[in-house]
């Protein structure tokens, strides 16, 4: 694809569901990072993975909150017992190379979670 | 902890006028500045600074760091319809994950 890609675009869930976040970063990235926007807000760093190593977590809200990418290509961004502050919209971002190298990072365009 | 300030936080202005919009930055370890355009939902790359005083320029489009200052102007001239997004600012710093840091945004609409 020419692009990342996120599905679902929109996710409605009840309080207390798990759900799951899919990211398709652009092929060869090294790079993956999610990102949490709230309504009139700016993005918020959740967490950075180079390949299959997830090397910070730092931005991750909360225990509820664990992110993967097993094979260093697709991640999946899960939210278990979801509350109804995880409403927001789950950015993707994805760049070619490692640290220390400046690399645009291209974004996804995003899952809508709305937790009822 | 590491801030970033956009402001104004909407503009509304007519087709033809040229606008600037502001980012000022607190951060420990600065590398570089960023800007994006976000129409819809993809945030999408419009320039990265990293030196005091270099403009970069695309098309209506230009920006500029003072790092004496720790801020950054994003200038567009003749306005028009399609350049109405939120302009986000980030800031990158050196070490860790290469996160970026953004602040809330500009809301610019330009009317016809």
């Amino acid at each position: 694809g020419a692009g990342v890609s996120q599905s679902p675009r929109y996710k409605v869930a009840k309080r207390g569901q798990d759900v799951a976040l899919r990211c398709d970063p652009i092929s060869g990235h090294v790079s993956l990072f999610w990102y949490q926007q709230a309504l009139g807000q700016g993005p918020e760093f959740l967490t950075y993975f180079q390949n299959e190593a997830q090397l910070d977590k730092s931005g991750l809200p909360s225990d509820r909150f664990f992110a993967e990418r097993p094979e260093g290509s697709v991640s999946t961004l899960k939210i278990q017992r979801t509350q109804q502050e995880d409403s927001a919209v789950y950015l993707c971002a994805s760049s070619l190379l490692a640290l220390g190298v400046f690399n645009e990072q291209f974004f996804g365009p995003g899952t809508r979670l709305t937790v009822l | 902890e590491d801030k970033v300030v956009q402001s104004p936080l909407s503009l509304v202005v007519h087709e033809g006028d040229t606008v600037t919009l502001n980012c000022s930055y607190e951060v420990t370890n600065f590398r570089s500045l960023l800007w994006y355009k976000q129409e819809k939902k993809a945030p999408t790359f419009l320039f990265m600074l990293t030196s005091s005083g270099i403009e970069k320029k695309s098309g209506r489009l230009s920006s500029i760091l003072d790092k004496k200052e720790l801020s950054s102007i994003l200038n567009i001239t003749a306005t028009q319809t399609g350049d109405s997004a939120i302009y986000l600012c980030a800031v990158r710093t050196q070490g860790g994950s290469e996160k970026l840091v953004f602040g809330k945004g500009t809301k610019l609409t330009v009317n016809p």
